[in-house]
């Protein structure tokens, strides 16, 4: 069974610091990591994904560092900004296979003016 | 182009009635899934649907649920005899190809009293 689990249910960050947010998972051969940000009353939006041949992806004020060794993947967001308040959700998806999203249970990250 | 669009945003059903969701995937998108999020929990997938066709319904309880993609309209997925434990919100999502990125919609909150 493939899971990918986040154990930090809520961060608080002060504005202009680093967030970072971490995930662990299982089993993984072939599988891609994505994270998603989520507001309320709306559906998630995607941010940043990494193959699990790499050891990082950077886009902007985003990067993710995938730990294989560890099984750890983690979200680095810097400067953080008060629209960064949201939940994030890790997932992953199988490189092949019916490409259906696994998702941890979420983080609820608050940036402090 | 419109995004994913669900409807409605929220829906209100007694236990025992039946709740019917509906999803109309991106322009030109012709694979949907459907994920439920309970209070407190990631989203976890339901079902996976191409057009006429049901590709995966792993996460589908066995009884009462259904979902269907027609040829022509939405995506409905149906809740037969709800009950309180179906209280969630409901989320779909398509994409364009098998490996495509997602786009959500902005899900529908049903509650059961």
């Amino acid at each position: 069974d493939q899971q990918v689990k986040q154990n930090s249910p809520s961060l608080s960050v002060q504005e202009g610091r680093i967030s970072i947010l971490n995930c662990d998972y299982t089993n993984s051969m072939f599988d891609y990591f994505l994270w998603y940000k989520k507001y309320p009353a709306e559906g998630p939006t995607f941010l940043i994904s990494i193959s699990s041949i790499k050891d990082k992806n950077e886009d902007g004020r985003f990067t993710v560092f995938l730990n294989k060794s560890a099984k750890h993947l983690s979200l680095h967001i810097v400067p953080s900004q008060p629209g960064d308040s949201a939940v994030y959700f890790c997932a992953r998806i199988s490189n092949f296979g019916n490409e259906k999203l696994t998702f941890g249970t979420g983080t609820r990250l608050t940036i402090i003016p | 182009n419109a995004g994913v669009m669900q409807n409605p945003r929220h829906l209100v059903r007694r236990r025992g009635q039946e709740a019917r969701l509906r999803c109309s995937p991106m322009k030109g998108h012709s694979h949907v899934y459907w994920y439920r999020q309970l209070p407190e929990e990631g989203l976890k997938f339901m079902v996976y649907l191409q057009k006429e066709n049901i590709i995966d319904e792993s996460g589908m309880p066995k009884e009462r649920f259904s979902a269907e993609f027609p040829k022509e309209g939405p995506s409905i997925l149906r809740i037969q005899q709800v009950v309180r434990g179906d209280s969630a919100a409901y989320f779909c999502a398509s994409t364009e190809t098998k490996a495509g990125g997602y786009t959500f919609g902005s899900g529908t909150r049903l509650t059961v009293v």
